[in-house]
């Protein structure tokens, strides 16, 4: 069965501070995709990144990279030099197809509070 | 429109009323979404929509919740004799969906705020 695992409920860093989200999978499928979303206080889910599980290369989008390793089915998520922005839960996501549907199944969330 | 729009934003029930959820998605995108997110909580799924179909119900809690979707487009969740455990935001979602844009990321909406009393 899918499953993603956030293991971190909250996290606190002082600002300046480089922290890492993890995300640990599960799932049957060889072709999945996988997603982090920032869900600041207003409240609304935004895109951070999409990852397909061909693709192993890390990335790097300014402060924020990824690191995938389908070894240990992992995606964890690094934000360097936090901010007071940074501060909201993050939830990471596994898009798979099973049975021809396309469920999107999403872990618990990491709460990040940066502290100024 | 612009993005995935939600009605009400906020909503007031009594314990026992029946309510109606809505949700308008990104103009041209075929799939769509239910999430439910209840406090301090991630995110449960609900139910899938592919066009006016929906493959997957597999998340609706009981049998006082239903979806519909006419048109391809606007959506309507509604949750009969709600149970003040129903409490929690509503969140809707829409992708596109085609061969060219297999697991596309999802749109979110603002979401409905449900409080049962």
């Amino acid at each position: 069965a899918q499953k993603v695992t956030q293991a971190q409920t909250e996290i606190s860093v002082v600002e300046k501070e480089d922290v890492t989200l993890d995300c640990v999978y599960e799932t049957r499928d060889t072709t999945y995709y996988l997603f982090w979303y920032k869900q600041p206080p207003s409240g609304e889910l935004v895109f951070l990144i999409r990852r397909n599980s061909f693709d192993e290369q890390n990335e790097i989008s300014g402060r924020y990279s990824w690191n995938f390793q389908k070894s240990t089915s992992s995606f964890n998520f690094t934000i360097t030099a936090s901010q007071v922005v940074d501060s909201a839960v993050y939830f990471c996501a596994l898009s798979e197809t099973t049975s021809g549907t396309y469920k999107y199944i999403f872990g618990t969330g990491t709460r990040l509070k940066v502290l100024a | 429109g612009a993005g995935v729009s939600q009605s009400p934003s906020n909503k007031v029930t009594e314990k026992g009323k029946d309510v109606e959820l809505r949700c308008d998605p990104i103009s041209g995108h075929t799939a769509l979404y239910w999430y439910r997110q209840s406090l301090g909580q991630g995110l449960e799924f609900l139910i899938y929509f592919q066009g006016n179909s929906a493959p997957d119900k597999s998340g609706l809690p009981s049998d006082r919740f239903s979806a519909e979707r006419t048109g391809g487009s606007v959506s309507t969740l509604t949750i009969q004799r709600t149970q003040q455990e129903d409490s929690a935001v509503y969140l809707c979602a829409s992708s596109p969906r085609g061969p060219s844009s297999y697991n596309s990321p999802l749109h979110f909406g603002n979401g409905t705020r449900l409080t049962v009393t």
